[in-house]
């Protein structure tokens, strides 16, 4: 079974902290991807690494930045957390580079829950 | 830029009976579909995917989803409900060479016995 694990359930910081975010998967993956989810705004891609320190900007990276020193890990981090920054943070892998029209399953963890007081 | 429309927030239905999800997409390029379940308080996993082919597919937990490209939807089926299924899903979809998804909003079942 694929397993992506995430470090933290939940998390409290307050505004103006440096925060880490840790994503490890056990498949040997390509592709992490570092999503939010939002009620009423479903997943939206914040960014994504195709291979060790590569990284392209999602669809909101304002704010965050990520860094993959090894292949199983996947770190988001928010340089100055702000409370419009409260979340539940997905962090997701996949194999395959999409060459050939081929995509295969993302598999995610089980979230991190992000309270910035 | 694909985007992806789940048209109902919220489904509530009884145990034993039908449930439909909607699901529309637009693009200007051929897409790849995709819908996600996500239990309280886990991750999502993945229920099917049609990626070519057949345009019905089955998936896991007795879910079934129709691809109608006239109609540019991708909706989720399941002919009979049970309490477990209560979640929320979300249906996805990417282009072809892509392995980046874009979302819909999502729509939390909620079973009633």
């Amino acid at each position: 079974d694929v397993k992506v694990t995430q470090s933290s359930r939940y998390l409290v910081k307050r505004t103006g902290e440096k925060v880490f975010l840790e994503c490890v998967q056990d498949m040997d993956h390509e592709n992490m991807f570092w999503y939010r989810q939002d009620p009423g705004l479903g997943l939206r891609l914040i960014y994504f690494s195709y291979d060790v320190k590569m990284k392209e900007k999602g669809d909101i990276p304002e704010g965050y930045s990520v860094s993959r020193e090894k292949k199983e890990r996947f770190s988001l981090i928010l340089e100055s957390a702000s409370t419009n920054q409260t979340s539940m943070y997905l962090c997701a892998s996949s194999t395959g580079t999409g060459v050939g029209g081929e995509i295969d399953t993302q598999y995610f963890g089980p979230g991190t829950r992000l309270t910035v007081l | 830029a694909q985007s992806v429309t789940q048209l109902d927030s919220q489904v509530p239905v009884f145990e034993e009976a039908p449930v439909e999800l909607r699901c529309n997409y637009s693009s200007s390029v051929s897409v790849y579909l995709f819908w996600y379940v996500q239990y309280p308080n886990q991750g999502l996993q993945l229920l099917l995917k049609y990626l070519s082919g057949s345009t019905l597919v089955k998936g896991i937990n007795g879910f079934e989803a129709e691809f109608n490209k006239s109609q540019t939807s991708f909706h989720l089926r399941k002919p009979s409900v049970h309490i477990s299924d209560t979640a929320e899903y979300f249906c996805a979809v990417s282009k072809f060479n892509d392995y980046k998804l874009s979302f819909g909003a999502g729509t939390t079942v909620t079973v009633r016995a």
